[in-house]
């Protein structure tokens, strides 16, 4: 089946630092999302990439999706201590897969 | 107050019973999933629901069972075949393709079943 695959696993910054996190999956992608969940909470949505290329931005946080639409990124500038938790990415195959995350702690 | 609900929040069982994990949702979503979540592995398929009395198999089935009866619930049983059911489980909803592009998922607050 489909897999996607995250990396880092794991990501300690100081707050201030940026922090980007990768996905990349075995096969072109109709489309790809993003979610963030805090310590003790459930995946929460935060965008969805559709088009080649595309780049869309929420403040500090900014997500791109590859040409080959096999590939995606979340970038956060400026990290602050409400930046923690993980973040997962997911693709759209037979049912929606998720990567295994990255988790994300900043240090004040 | 629309949304997705697990019930209960924690869950204690016995090691050889099977437990019943409850999801409802009130958002008439078509779409409804099972995840298994454990450190370090992100969020892992169990079963799938794209539309009432019908349902998938998803990468980590085995001694799991599913019913969709109605569309707004998606009751997870864990049997006493399932080897590890010490676990997160989270169960999400979404409305399916529409316009080309597929929707968001959200999610329940989840159920923390440990077995004994």
């Amino acid at each position: 089946g489909q897999q996607v695959m995250q990396i880092p696993q794991y990501q300690h910054v100081q707050e201030g630092e940026d922090f980007t996190t990768y996905c990349n999956s075995s096969t072109t992608l109709s489309n790809i999302q993003w979610y963030k969940q805090r310590p003790g909470g459930h995946p929460v949505f935060l965008i969805q990439l559709v088009k080649s290329g595309e780049v869309k931005k929420q403040k500090r946080l900014t997500f791109q999706f590859g040409e080959a639409k096999k590939n995606s990124s979340l970038h956060i500038t400026a990290t602050q201590t409400t930046d923690v938790g993980t973040y997962f990415c997911a693709g759209h195959g037979y049912a929606l897969n998720f990567g295994k995350g990255t988790s994300l702690l900043v240090t004040p | 107050d629309g949304g997705i609900t697990q019930s209960p929040k924690y869950l204690f069982r016995k090691e050889g019973q099977n437990v019943t994990l409850s999801c409802e949702q009130n958002l008439n979503h078509d779409a409804m999933y099972w995840y298994r979540q454990d450190p370090g592995q992100g969020l892992r398929l169990i079963y799938y629901s794209q539309i009432v009395n019908d349902f998938q198999k998803g990468d980590i089935a085995e001694g799991y069972s599913v019913s969709r009866e109605k569309k707004e619930s998606f009751p997870l049983t864990v049997t006493s075949a399932q080897k590890n059911p010490t676990a997160f489980y989270l169960c999400a909803s979404s409305s399916g393709e529409g316009d080309g592009e597929y929707t968001e998922a959200f999610f329940g607050q989840g159920t923390r079943l440990t077995v004994v």
